[in-house]
């Protein structure tokens, strides 16, 4: 699976959008962008994925670049129960990889009021 | 549906003990895994599984033992417990569809080895 690379903190101010970055340059073609977020000492909850086209359902939005070498998750009206670490995650299609999610150190998000 | 479900919640044990940590999912999930977070780290792979009686090692499996003999549940233990094993430990399950999935997490189990 391709590694990914995210900013270690942000800042946002409630009511506006928050935009965390993810670069995955080394994705190959066959290869999902998954976003998961854990708020403090909670389990991880999914938040949405993308192949190449851009993704928007109720939580976020996930646009993907052309080259698909980097994305970003928009959370388009933060609030503060948005605080929490986000996780960007590359994952390739098929039984194989079913079940098994490489996380890195994700990007803290801290929605200020 | 209660979802994924992780007994218990809270546990200490001392150097040398061995114990079992339950996960069990009510959506007829095929894939089941356990994870581990450190301290202000990512979760990491301890082992999963694709289905009832088939099991795999993710990245970090020395120390653990799991089997899936039902596909509701899936234990994870500890043999012999070292305090480096002391973490936050994650169940969570999802179905098989393709290449994509919704992994679905438990609250965690918070283990202390002294």
């Amino acid at each position: 699976d391709a590694k990914t690379t995210q900013p270690t903190s942000m800042d946002c101010a409630e009511g506006r959008a928050a935009n965390l970055p993810c670069n995955h340059s080394t994705i190959s073609g066959n290869e999902y962008v998954y976003w998961y977020r854990q708020i403090h000492s909670q389990g991880p909850q999914y938040i949405i994925h993308g192949l190449k086209n851009n993704e928007t359902n109720e939580m976020a939005s996930l646009i993907i670049t052309e080259d698909r070498k980097s994305s970003t998750l928009i959370l388009p009206h933060a609030t503060l129960r948005d605080t929490a670490v986000y996780y960007c995650i590359v994952r390739g299609m098929g039984s194989g990889n079913t079940g098994k999610l490489i996380f890195g150190q994700g990007t803290t998000l801290q929605v200020k009021p | 549906n209660a979802g994924v479900t992780q007994t218990p919640k809270f546990q200490v044990l001392k150097t040398g003990q061995s114990m079992t940590l339950q996960c069990a999912q009510d959506m007829n999930h095929e894939y089941m895994s356990w994870y581990r977070q450190d301290p202000g780290m990512g979760l990491r792979l301890i082992h999963y599984s694709v289905g009832a009686g088939i099991t795999d090692q993710g990245e970090v499996p020395n120390g653990y033992n799991v089997s899936r003999s039902t596909t509701e549940d899936f234990p994870l233990r500890l043999l012999s417990a070292a305090p480096s094993q002391t973490s936050v430990y994650f169940c969570a399950s999802s179905t098989a569809s393709g290449g994509y999935n919704e992994q679905f997490f438990g609250p965690g189990t918070r283990l202390t080895v002294l």
